[in-house]
C-alpha cells in the first residue's frame, strides 16, 4: 500500500480531458511540494510536473497540475495516443527523510 | 546534457552483496543531492536512498536501513550504493536520480537515469 493513493487506472477516448488523482497528508502534499512523472511502457520516469503545478521546458501545456490540502491532481487535456503511460505522483515526507511515490495510474488510450 | 548511467546490477543469490554506481555529467554534480529509486518488476516506483550534495545527510528507506549504505565521489562524478546481505524482495530495476534544486535535499527528482536490473535468486 503506497503512502500516495492514485486510482490504478483510467481510461479515455482521444481529445478527451483525464485528470489523475493523489491523495496523501500533512506530513507530504500537506506539507511538501508535488511531482508528478510519465512512465512510458519499458522507460525511465519523466519528470512532468514539479512544485505542484510547474511544467519543465517542453513538457506540452496540455499536462498542468494543482493541488489543495493534502491532495493534488494531474490533468492531461487533448489526450493523445503518445499519452498512454503510467503516471505517477511524488512528494517527500518529513516522517521518513524521502519522498513517498503513489502506486500510479496507468492511463489508456481508447 | 544532464545524463545518469547506472552500473554493477547483476544477479546474485540471497545474502550476497553487490554495489551499483552512477556515473553523472552535464551537470555541476558536486552541488546536487542525489537519490536511489527501485522499481520491482510490475509494480510501482520505491525509494531507496537519497545522499545530500555535501555528504552530511544520507536517509533510507525502512526496507534497506542497515543494508545498503548510499555514498558519494564528487571528484569522479559518481554516486554509489552498496547492498548487502540482500534478499529476494530487492530484486528490482535500480534508478540513479538527480533533485532538481542545487544544495537541497528535500525537493523532488527531475533526471533519471535508465536504471540498472538487480536479480537476487537461488
Amino acid at each position: 500500500q503506497s503512502v500516495l493513493i492514485q486510482a490504478p487506472s483510467v481510461s479515455a477516448t482521444p481529445g478527451q480531458r483525464v485528470t489523475i488523482s493523489c491523495s496523501g497528508s500533512n506530513s507530504n502534499i500537506g506539507s511538501n511540494y508535488v511531482y508528478w512523472y510519465q512512465q512510458l511502457r519499458g522507460m525511465a520516469p519523466k519528470l512532468l510536473i514539479y512544485r505542484d503545478s510547474e511544467r519543465p521546458s517542453g513538457v506540452p501545456d496540455r499536462f498542468s497540475g494543482s493541488k489543495s490540502g493534502t491532495s493534488a491532481s494531474l490533468a492531461i487535456s487533448g489526450l493523445r495516443s503518445e499519452d498512454e503511460a503510467d503516471y505517477y505522483c511524488a512528494a517527500w515526507e518529513d516522517s521518513l527523510g524521502g519522498p513517498v511515490f503513489g502506486g500510479g495510474t496507468k492511463v489508456t488510450v481508447l | 546534457q544532464v545524463q545518469l548511467v547506472e552500473s554493477g546490477g547483476g544477479v546474485v543469490q540471497p545474502g550476497e552483496s553487490l554495489r551499483l554506481s552512477c556515473a553523472a555529467s552535464g551537470f555541476t554534480f558536486d552541488s546536487y543531492a542525489m537519490h536511489w529509486v527501485r522499481q520491482a518488476p510490475g509494480k510501482g516506483l520505491e525509494w531507496v536512498a537519497v545522499i545530500s550534495y555535501d555528504v552530511t545527510i544520507k536517509y533510507y528507506a525502512a526496507s534497506v536501513e542497515g543494508r545498503f549504505t548510499v555514498s558519494r565521489d564528487n571528484s569522479q562524478s559518481t554516486v554509489y550504493l552498496q547492498m548487502n546481505s540482500l534478499r529476494p524482495e530487492d530484486t528490482a530495476l535500480y534508478y540513479c536520480a538527480r533533485v532538481e534544486q542545487p544544495v537541497v535535499t528535500y525537493y523532488g527528482i527531475d533526471v533519471w537515469g535508465r536504471g540498472t536490473t538487480v536479480t537476487v535468486s537461488s
